[in-house]
């Protein structure tokens, strides 16, 4: 079993939907959360950075903590065409490595 | 200014060859890393400087050797590599030495290796 677990997609919607990513993770000792975009070619931009439980809202993204479930989400409003690239959760206990999940290709269709 | 940049951007080498990656940051972050990744695969971590030390080496072949000359430059010096090597190669930092926590990513270097 890998230690985070992330649906590779692909996953196509239409402009202006919420999309809603999903990761899940069996090591409890994660602290700091984080969803990556990366577009085609390109490096990965740190788009959100939690640490612990809760919920963190950043203009049209919102990203969701449950350590209770050992889950965690990030949700796009209002998505647009340029929204479409890879997303990638990554989670660390803090001890210098990222856990990166597989990464989830995302298609905004106008 | 949350910028991390990787040169060059794209490197064609032969197997005889040897040359290198540069990453430079001036966030004054104190921890930097180099990540390896392959086509529609996640990165995965190679080298973790912390406070100018290699503190992680991630069972690397000794064809990729990490250099970091002081706390804004990392380099990565390759040779003899094969064509299996070929990847985007990404530099990241981190504010803390201690911990990977808000890791911001260079663009990368897109490396073919014939």
């Amino acid at each position: 079993q890998k230690e985070v677990e992330q649906d590779p997609g692909p996953l196509s919607v239409p402009e202006g939907a919420i999309v809603s990513l999903n990761c899940t993770y069996s090591n409890s000792a994660f602290q700091y959360f984080m969803w990556y975009r990366q577009y085609s070619r390109k490096g990965p931009e740190l788009l959100m950075y939690t640490y612990s439980s809760g919920n963190k809202e950043d203009g049209r993204f919102t990203a969701q903590v449950d350590k209770s479930s050992k889950y965690i989400s990030l949700f796009i409003r209002d998505s647009q065409p340029s929204d479409s690239a890879t997303y990638l959760c990554a989670m660390t206990q803090g001890a210098q490595k990222l856990v990166f999940g597989q990464g989830t290709r995302l298609t905004i269709n106008p | 200014d949350t910028e991390v940049t990787q040169t060059p951007k794209h490197l064609v080498m032969g197997m005889t060859n040897k040359k290198s990656l540069k990453c430079e940051q001036h966030m004054g972050h104190r921890a930097m890393y180099w990540y390896k990744q392959k086509a529609k695969k996640p990165p995965e971590l190679m080298f973790v400087y912390s406070y100018e030390k290699l503190s992680i080496n991630e069972s690397v072949p000794s064809r990729f050797s990490p250099e970091c000359p002081n706390s804004s430059l990392l380099n990565l010096h390759l040779h003899a590599l094969q064509p299996e090597d070929s990847a985007l190669y990404l530099c990241a930092s981190s504010p803390s030495g201690g911990k990977n926590t808000e890791a911001f990513f260079g663009q990368g270097t897109r490396l073919t290796v014939v």
